[in-house]
């Protein structure tokens, strides 16, 4: 089956700590995606990458840091200079630019 | 004139009844549109999507109506079920910025039985 994994479905962690979220396809797909999802809100778009070794930031890219070394992995850490880590990160993927979005199950992060 | 839908955030139809979701975007670049639906603890899924040289596209049971003049876009549910119920997103993708989708604020929607 094709599709986008993430892991874990969630996540606790103390203030301070850097904590890193997965996010892997196998749907051989150029772009990923990293979106933030707060309750009762839309996505916000946090990094972007539409080529392996390239990502460019998003709306609210502070205190995040990605990578993409592989086409299949877009690994998202949270690092403890994100003031409200709390949320639930949505990982997408597309053939390409003008084409919807694969969305992963998600990872509910809570930093207490 | 012609009226523009208000966007609600919450929606409650009864089951059979039509559902109809609204949603303005805002950047008038845009020229492709998403709707997805997100079913609790769960990503958002894709159902329909249309492009700014079209006005209506039909799937299975939905029908996404665009309207560039006024920058509305709805969503239409025939014959909504219990499995209807979820959040519903709308999506803007502007021909400037390739790849950076804009969601709204959703529509959760709640059928009852």
């Amino acid at each position: 089956d094709g599709g986008i994994t993430q892991s874990p479905k969630y996540l606790f962690r103390k203030e301070g700590q850097n904590v890193t979220l997965s996010c892997e396809q196998n749907l051989n797909h150029d772009a990923m995606y990293w979106y933030r999802q707060d309750p009762g809100q839309g996505l916000r778009l946090i990094y972007y990458s539409q080529i392996v070794n390239d990502f460019q930031k998003g709306d609210i890219a502070e205190g995040y840091s990605v990578s993409r070394e592989k086409k299949e992995s877009f690994p998202l850490t949270v690092t403890s200079a994100q003031k409200n880590p709390t949320a639930f990160y949505l990982c997408a993927s597309s053939m390409g630019a003008s084409s919807p979005l694969h969305f992963g199950n998600g990872t509910r992060l809570t930093v207490t | 004139g012609e009226s523009v839908g208000l966007h609600l955030p919450t929606l409650s139809v009864q089951e059979g009844d039509n559902s109809i979701i609204n949603c303005a975007y805002s950047n008038s670049a845009s020229d492709y549109f998403i709707w997805y639906k997100q079913e609790s603890g769960k990503g958002p899924q894709f159902i329909i999507d249309i492009r700014s040289n079209m006005d209506k596209r039909q799937g299975q049971r939905v029908t996404v109506l665009l309207n560039k003049t006024v920058k509305h876009l709805s969503l239409q549910i025939a014959a909504t079920q219990p499995g209807d119920s979820a959040v519903y997103f709308c999506a803007e993708i502007p021909n400037t910025n390739a790849g950076k989708s804009t969601f709204g604020d959703g529509t959760t929607l709640t059928v009852k039985p």
